[in-house]
């Protein structure tokens, strides 16, 4: 089944913890971004990437890190949590860069206290 | 950047009745999307309509694309129950980068479809 698997689906941390959000698709997709949601915010961009080994920063970058050494794998990084990176996280892809529909994640909610 | 707007931010209707939700985004677009969102879950992709298109329909969904006014609307009709979920616009505009590209999207409009 064509899809975008995040994981883990729920995690709660605490401050200064470094943790990973691993994101994959197997639909050979060149485009994946990565997006948060926050009540009366919408969906912000953190980063994107279109192609392996290509990234680049979306809108909210700040305290995050991401990789593509492979074309399905785009795991998120934020190396020090705060709690101001409480959200809920969304994987996408896209099979090409422009102009093709994004495939969501079924989202990462995070707590840091 | 926040790029597409929708309108209205909430739409309560009854069972039966169209649901119509505007986007107004402010640059230039290459296409523009619209994204259904059951409450916490991934958005799902609903339908693509290029710069070069007025009009596109999908089963009860229609949307329409204005470039002049810069807006997109996004008409169901014949509303259900199992319609009730948040509907995003999303659009695609060059970034600062050179051939840089980023999807942004809209607040949403949360459709509230009363049985």
């Amino acid at each position: 089944e064509a899809q975008v698997t995040q994981n883990p689906r729920y995690l709660i941390t605490v401050t200064g913890k470094k943790l990973t959000v691993t994101c994959s698709q197997n639909m050979n997709h060149e485009y994946m971004s990565w997006y948060r949601q926050d009540p009366g915010l919408g969906l912000r961009q953190i980063y994107y990437s279109m192609n392996v080994e290509v990234t680049d920063k979306g809108d909210v970058p700040e305290g995050y890190k991401v990789s593509r050494k492979e074309k399905r794998n785009f795991p998120l990084i934020l190396e020090s949590p705060s709690p101001n990176q409480t959200s809920l996280y969304f994987c996408a892809s896209s099979l090409e860069v422009v102009g093709s529909p994004l495939h969501f994640g079924n989202g990462t909610r995070l707590t840091v206290t | 950047s926040q790029q597409g707007e929708e309108d209205p931010q909430a739409l309560s209707i009854q069972e039966g009745e169209n649901a119509t939700m505007n986007c107004s985004y402010k640059t230039s677009i290459n296409n523009l999307q619209w994204y259904r969102q059951n409450s916490g879950r991934g958005l799902v992709h609903l339908i693509l309509i290029r710069s070069n298109e007025r009009e596109k329909h999908s089963g009860r969904l229609r949307v329409t694309l204005d470039t002049s006014k810069k807006s997109s609307s996004l008409l169901i009709t014949a509303s259900r129950a199992a319609d009730t979920a948040s509907y995003f616009c999303a659009t695609d505009a060059r970034s600062t980068g050179a051939g840089s590209y980023q999807l942004t999207f809209g607040k949403g409009t949360k459709l509230s479809v009363i049985p």
